[in-house]
């Protein structure tokens, strides 16, 4: 079965700096998503930043982007100019692609618990 | 946001009662799942359906059961509630397997007591 792993229970960042929150993930499958997800404390989840594992291209989305090392499986996410308004619990996510067709559901890790600090 | 509503938002109940949270879509989403979050786990999946009538368990499925009648409306039940099953429960829906964001729910905070 596959896992997801955050390291970092919790990540502090002055405003305008940048932070990357690790994860790493393990699974035997070759072809999947990885996907971040933000929930600020109104608990409503946000999609971030998604992955195709077959893109060797790292995703990037306005101030995030993603480093993604497949052969490590790590799947880091970059947060540039930090802004009080990402302020959140970070929780990255797993899906493998299922030959012929179909959508699992999402393995998530345990979350990190992001502060940016005025 | 897809138009994902669940009820109620918040459910006080006894030991032994049962539960039924609603989750309803509106965007004709095939895809639909229930996850668990609790502190220390992130998010854990209870069951998905693949479509009307077609469920299939998730990681901690034990204690819960399911149902779609309907393409927009997917119910999870606790048939017996125990306190190990006090959370946050939330819904997610997600159009076809090729499109693949999943959009959540608001959450259903639920306390067993």
């Amino acid at each position: 079965a596959q896992t997801v792993t955050q390291s970092q229970p919790e990540m502090s960042v002055q405003e305008a700096e940048t932070v990357t929150l690790s994860c790493t993930y393990d699974t035997s499958e070759s072809d999947y998503y990885l996907f971040w997800y933000k929930q600020p404390p109104s608990r409503q989840m946000i999609l971030v930043i998604r992955q195709e594992a077959y893109k060797q291209q790292n995703a990037t989305e306005n101030r995030f982007s993603v480093n993604f090392q497949k052969a490590a499986k790590s799947f880091s996410l970059k947060i540039s100019d930090s802004q009080l308004g990402d302020a959140a619990m970070y929780f990255c996510a797993y899906r493998r692609v299922r030959s012929g067709g179909g959508a699992d559901g999402l393995t998530f890790g345990k979350g990190t618990h992001l502060i940016i600090q005025p | 946001d897809a138009g994902i509503t669940q009820s109620p938002r918040h459910k006080v109940t006894e030991t032994g009662t049962p539960v039924t949270l609603r989750c309803h879509q509106t965007e004709n989403h095939r895809y639909m799942y229930w996850y668990r979050q609790d502190p220390g786990h992130g998010l854990r999946l209870i069951h998905y359906s693949y479509g009307v009538k077609d469920t299939d368990k998730g990681e901690v499925s034990d204690g819960y059961s399911v149902s779609r009648s309907k393409t927009e409306d997917f119910l999870l039940t606790l048939e017996s509630a125990t306190s190990s099953q006090t959370s946050v429960y939330f819904c997610a829906s997600q159009f076809s397997d090729i499109y693949n964001e999943q959009f959540f729910g608001p959450g259903t905070r639920l306390t067993v007591l």
